[in-house]
């Protein structure tokens, strides 16, 4: 079965310093992967997604992720943290062909201090 | 910009008591979705939908689940008799063509009393 791993529970990071959230899949072929971000009390807005090509992804709100086949990981960035990125931060993946449900890792709380 | 909506934002019931989520999907999309998120936890499939037929369901969309598109635009979630474990928030999602293009609703918090 497919899983994802979000190894870290809490990152706490300055303003304007650089973030890296990790995540890592376990799936027999490369799945679709995503990133999804909730804020407090809100719903999940889509990030970024990658399905084939380029392997680094740029997405709204000046992330990028890029997808390691190799390290079976799909890491999210951002050279400059703001305050109003502070969220939870979920990584999925999801299998190829239609209809298919996603699968979540179990996120990542994201601080920013001022 | 087109966006999946959700009914009621909160709901609070009575354990054993039936409740029906309520969820517009985005016009042009065909695959509908329902998941949970248990406070502090990761979300969760329950179940997918489409060409008017559930297409997929996690082990926890048992009998006292089922979903509906009574009408063109809706796409509904319903609870016959709910317990104290059903307190979630659900989503619900759809897409045009599978999860490559999955967009969330803001979710229905549901507290069971």
């Amino acid at each position: 079965a497919q899983s994802v791993t979000q190894p870290d529970i809490h990152i706490t990071v300055s303003e304007g310093a650089s973030l890296e959230l990790r995540c890592n899949y376990s799936y027999g072929a490369t799945p679709y992967l995503f990133w999804y971000v909730q804020s407090p009390g809100q719903g999940l807005q889509l990030l970024l997604k990658y399905f084939s090509g380029d392997t680094l992804v740029q997405g709204i709100k000046g992330f990028e992720a890029e997808f390691k086949r190799s390290q079976s990981s799909f890491n999210l960035r951002k050279p400059s943290v703001h305050w109003s990125d502070a969220a939870e931060y979920f990584c999925a993946v999801g299998l190829t062909g239609g209809g298919n449900k996603l699968t979540f890792g179990t996120g990542t709380q994201l601080k920013v201090e001022l | 910009e087109p966006e999946v909506t959700q009914t009621p934002s909160h709901q609070v019931t009575q354990m054993g008591q039936e409740v029906i989520l309520r969820c517009v999907p985005i016009s042009n999309h065909l695959y509908f979705y329902w998941y949970r998120q248990i406070l502090g936890q990761k979300v969760e499939f329950l179940v997918s939908f489409y060409n008017n037929e559930i297409s997929e369901k996690s082990e926890i969309f048992d009998d006292q689940f089922s979903v509906e598109r009574p009408d063109g635009s809706n796409f509904t979630l319903k609870i016959r008799s709910t317990k104290l474990e059903d307190s979630a928030m659900y989503f619900c999602a759809s897409s045009i063509t599978g999860p490559e293009t999955q967009y969330f609703g803001p979710g229905t918090r549901l507290l069971v009393l």
